[in-house]
């Protein structure tokens, strides 16, 4: 699986918009973008995936550039309870039974939203 | 839907004794469950691989006789640390993927297991 980028940590307003960016310049054409977070002594959380074209879910909104190389995810008003770990993670899809669909998680990006 | 729960959420046990963690998806079938292991400060690292009726698959480093992972059903899968030390001591996870042919493969967490051994 492809390599990620992120910034060790960020800071965001609450109230204001969270962009988080990861780098991924190795990834393959059939390599998703995955994004977890984690929540202090929680377990981590699924937030949303994509393969090239942008989405959008509940939770959050997810960017990936037309190269595909890097993305961002947007939490579109942050509250202090997205204080977490973020997770960028590169994968390929697997559709089926059985195992593989390991989730190789990075260190991430410490988000800290503030009042 | 989609829950993963982690029995129990915390333990402290004595050096030398075996300690049995459970994992349940509660809402659906878990053809494949995963056991990561967090120490302080640091990024999940996968353990092992558990597909129902069949033996885990470890990852490299990772000691299988001192880990024992049972995964007797589609909704159970458990983790044992057997003669755990303090180096043992760490922050336990699973997770569940959403199985079945033609479906997406999300992985869902588990709130974790703490574990401290004295």
């Amino acid at each position: 699986d492809a390599k990620t980028t992120q910034p060790t940590s960020m800071d965001c307003a609450e109230g204001r918009a969270a962009n988080l960016p990861c780098n991924h310049s190795t990834i393959s054409g059939n390599e998703y973008v995955y994004w977890y977070r984690q929540i202090h002594s929680q377990g981590p959380q699924y937030i949303i995936h994509g393969l090239k074209n942008n989405e959008t879910n509940e939770m959050a909104s997810l960017i990936i550039t037309e190269d595909r190389k890097s993305s961002t995810l947007i939490l579109p008003h942050a509250t202090l309870r997205d204080t977490a770990v973020y997770y960028c993670i590169v994968r390929v899809a697997f559709l089926g039974t059985g195992g593989g669909n390991k989730l190789t998680f990075g260190t991430g990006t410490q988000l800290k939203v503030e009042l | 839907g989609a829950v993963v729960s982690q029995h129990p959420s915390w333990v402290i046990c004595k050096s030398g004794t075996s300690v049995k963690i459970e994992c349940r998806s509660l809402d659906f079938q878990a053809t494949t469950m995963f056991w990561y292991r967090q120490f302080p400060k640091q990024s999940l690292m996968l353990m092992a691989t558990s597909n129902e009726g069949s033996k885990a698959t470890y990852e490299q480093g990772v000691e299988k006789d001192k880990f024992l992972i049972n995964h007797a059903s589609l909704t159970l899968s458990t983790l044992t640390v057997t003669s755990a030390h303090p180096e043992d001591s760490s922050f336990y996870i699973c997770s569940a993927r959403l199985g079945g042919i033609g479906s997406y493969n999300e992985q869902f967490f588990g709130p974790g297991t703490r574990l401290t051994v004295l």
